[in-house]
């Protein structure tokens, strides 16, 4: 299958501090990805859904503002969380698409492990 | 929006006993349905997947099944294994909303030898 790398895979980071994760299709091109939430024991919840060259569509609850999604090409979406607090702490997982061709399979990237303290 | 509905929360079963996994979905527009193995720390993994137009695939111990009119569908594991054993999701996605997919809450699926 198709391969879609992210990193960091894990990463610490001091209250009040931004980090960013990449997300890249390696060997596709991804007209798609998504985001996502899993907390410990949790199922992945979907935070927004970013389509290259626009902007990211988030979920309800899901604040943009502190959530910045960039989808500059179509091999690499970017999420920065702002402004991290402790409740923030989570995996987060990219998952990408190319749905021209009508392929309907999503690839996920490994996910980044975010622990701010 | 959809909602995914994912039963049992926990299943426990012998080695070599069958295992079955129930979802079921809201949004009658959906139409790609796929399922998921996830191990501790690690991604997703597809393993199987269904469109609508489908009632039932298999891949060797694995086969699922989708009833659209009841908007339920079902993965049945044959055989199982211990390294079976891993946490399981069913999924919901729709063309028209770029497939995004929408997650049930999880099985995880403990296999005894």
């Amino acid at each position: 299958g198709a391969v879609v790398s992210q990193h960091p895979s894990w990463v610490i980071c001091k209250s009040g501090t931004s980090v960013k994760i990449e997300c890249r299709s390696l060997d596709f091109q991804a007209t798609t990805m998504f985001w996502y939430r899993q907390f410990p024991k949790q199922s992945l919840m979907l935070m927004a859904t970013s389509n290259e060259g626009s902007k990211a569509t988030y979920e309800q609850g899901v604040e943009k503002d502190k959530f910045l999604i960039n989808h500059a090409s179509l091999t690499l979406s970017t999420l920065t969380v702002t402004s991290a607090h402790p409740e923030d702490s989570s995996f987060y997982i990219c998952s990408a698409r190319d749905l021209r061709g009508g392929s309907t399979e999503a690839f996920f990237g490994q996910g980044t492990r975010l622990t701010v303290v | 929006g959809e909602n995914v509905e994912q039963h049992p929360s926990t299943l426990s079963v012998q080695e070599g006993d069958s295992a079955v996994i129930k979802c079921t979905y809201s949004d009658s527009a959906s139409n790609y349905f796929p399922w998921y193995k996830q191990e501790l720390g690690k991604r997703p993994q597809l393993i199987i997947d269904i469109r609508s137009n489908v009632g039932e695939k298999k891949d060797q111990r694995i086969a699922v099944t989708l009833n659209k009119t009841a908007k339920h569908f079902s993965l049945h594991i044959t055989e199982t294994q211990p390294e079976d054993s891993a946490v399981y999701f069913c999924a919901a996605s729709k063309g028209d909303g770029g497939f995004k997919t929408i997650f049930g809450a999880g099985t995880r699926l403990f296999v005894k030898a």
